[in-house]
């Protein structure tokens, strides 16, 4: 069974801060990843995707990849309270037929 | 405006009262599926399609049908819905060059009584 897991949370951080959101991933030899975001309500929006071993940066976000440990984190800097939401992490295994995705992690921005 | 778009948004049914959830896409993409959201499940794909009239199974096929006769296309049908179908639904495409992202329709969500 493969599979993607996330913490559920909820992630509680002050304005300002630093958020990390963390996902492990069952396939190793998967080659895409992506975190989207989700409002209640409101459909999956992407936010970040990787595919190589190590950081990618976009504003305020940085996704980091680390294939051998078979893990993949979401940092959000400055966080503001409208980044409140679900992060999901999605993972595309191989053979590239299917991108599974975890359960989800709250996160909650304190103003 | 490139969109996946669903409908009907709200849908309540009763047991066994067949029921088509719609999809269509503008932005030509080749892959397209379905997926159950359900409070701390997280998306479950339900059925996906690599092209016209080739479609596979996810990991909840149970309940469900698909068809793909046009490229833009994709909907879901529930022959004999029964109350453990009730869910929120989401339609997504991709254009499925390598490791492409999932473009995500507004959702369904179904109540079945």
């Amino acid at each position: 069974q493969k599979e993607v897991e996330q913490n559920s949370g909820p992630l509680s951080v002050p304005e300002g801060a630093i958020a990390s959101l963390n996902c492990t991933y069952s396939d190793r030899g998967s080659q895409s990843f992506f975190w989207y975001r989700q409002y209640s309500g409101k459909s999956p929006e992407l936010i970040m995707f990787i595919y190589s071993n190590g950081d990618k940066e976009d504003g305020r976000f940085t996704a980091q990849l680390n294939k051998a440990s078979q893990y993949v984190s979401l940092l959000i800097r400055d966080s503001q309270p409208s980044d409140s939401a679900t992060y999901l992490c999605a993972v595309i295994f191989t053979g590239g037929f299917k991108t599974i995705f975890g359960a989800g992690t709250r996160l909650f921005v304190k103003a | 405006e490139a969109q996946v778009t669903q409908n009907p948004r709200y849908l309540i049914t009763v047991t066994g009262k067949k029921l088509t959830v719609t999809c269509s896409q503008n932005m030509n993409h080749e892959y397209m599926s379905w997926y159950r959201q359900d409070p701390g499940l997280g998306l479950r794909q339900i059925y996906y399609s690599m092209n016209v009239e080739v479609t596979d199974k996810g990991d909840v096929p149970e309940g469900y049908k698909v068809s793909r006769k046009e490229k833009r296309n994709f909907p879901l049908i529930l022959e004999s819905p029964s109350p453990n179908q009730t869910s929120l639904y989401f339609c997504a495409s991709s254009d499925r060059g390598i490791g492409s992202p999932l473009h995500f329709g507004n959702g369904t969500r179904l109540t079945v009584t």
